[in-house]
């Protein structure tokens, strides 16, 4: 079975600095990756996917970018943090020929 | 119109007690369908799976029409560790490797004692 890791657990950052999240996944590969957003008190926002290195697609637009540079590594990164970017950052993966989704333990951004 | 739609909750049931969820979807053609629970400030952990008519794993029943577009999660004699947030989830595949998760908003449910 597969083990996502996220760092950092936590964060905060004040307003218009960098941002690099890390999300690395064990046991399985080639699997499709995802990065999705949660606002408190709201639901999942997917921001972007990946379904191998170097491939990634974006739903939504906005200041955030997302990088795949190794087949079970994805990277969420920011040049400069808005307040609204604060949340809950959930990666995911779901492994090849299947359907189910694993999430990461997740990272809660604070932008002060 | 909503692509995934959840019993607003919160339902607030105490323990013993059946509680059921339901859920609609927009997308005909969706082609499997899970629930996942989150407990507060944690990560949705997938619940069930529901690919044909139906899955039961112990307490908990989850039931797919896919003519009405309709899907249901039971909880029978309910724990106070039931006590989360349960998101109706609907895959979408598309070409080229490709699935999308489309998540309801989710319906919590609170078990006291």
């Amino acid at each position: 079975s597969q083990t996502i890791h996220q760092w950092p657990a936590t964060l905060v950052q004040p307003v218009g600095s960098p941002l690099s999240l890390e999300c690395t996944v064990e046991g399985t590969s080639n699997p499709n990756l995802y990065w999705y957003r949660q606002a408190a008190g709201r639901g999942l926002q997917l921001l972007f996917y990946s379904v191998g290195i170097g491939q990634i697609s974006s739903e939504v637009p906005q200041n955030l970018s997302a990088s795949r540079p190794q087949d079970r590594q994805f990277i969420l990164s920011s040049k400069k943090l808005l307040l609204s970017d604060s949340g809950f950052y959930l990666c995911a993966s779901t492994p090849r020929r299947t359907y189910e989704q694993y999430f990461g333990p997740g990272t809660r951004l604070t932008v002060t | 119109r909503k692509e995934v739609e959840q019993d607003p909750g919160p339902f607030n049931v105490p323990e013993g007690a059946t509680v059921a969820f339901n859920c609609t979807y927009s997308n005909s053609a969706s082609q499997s369908f899970f629930w996942y629970r989150q407990d507060c400030r944690k990560e949705p952990k997938l619940l069930m799976s529901v690919y044909s008519s139906g899955n039961e794993d112990g307490r908990f029943t989850a039931q797919l029409n896919r003519a009405s577009q309709y899907i249901s999660l039971l909880i029978r004699d309910s724990k106070l560790s039931d006590s989360a947030t349960y998101l109706c989830v609907v895959l979408d595949v598309f070409s080229g490797g490709y699935n999308k998760l489309i998540f309801g908003a989710g319906t919590r449910l609170a078990v006291h004692p």
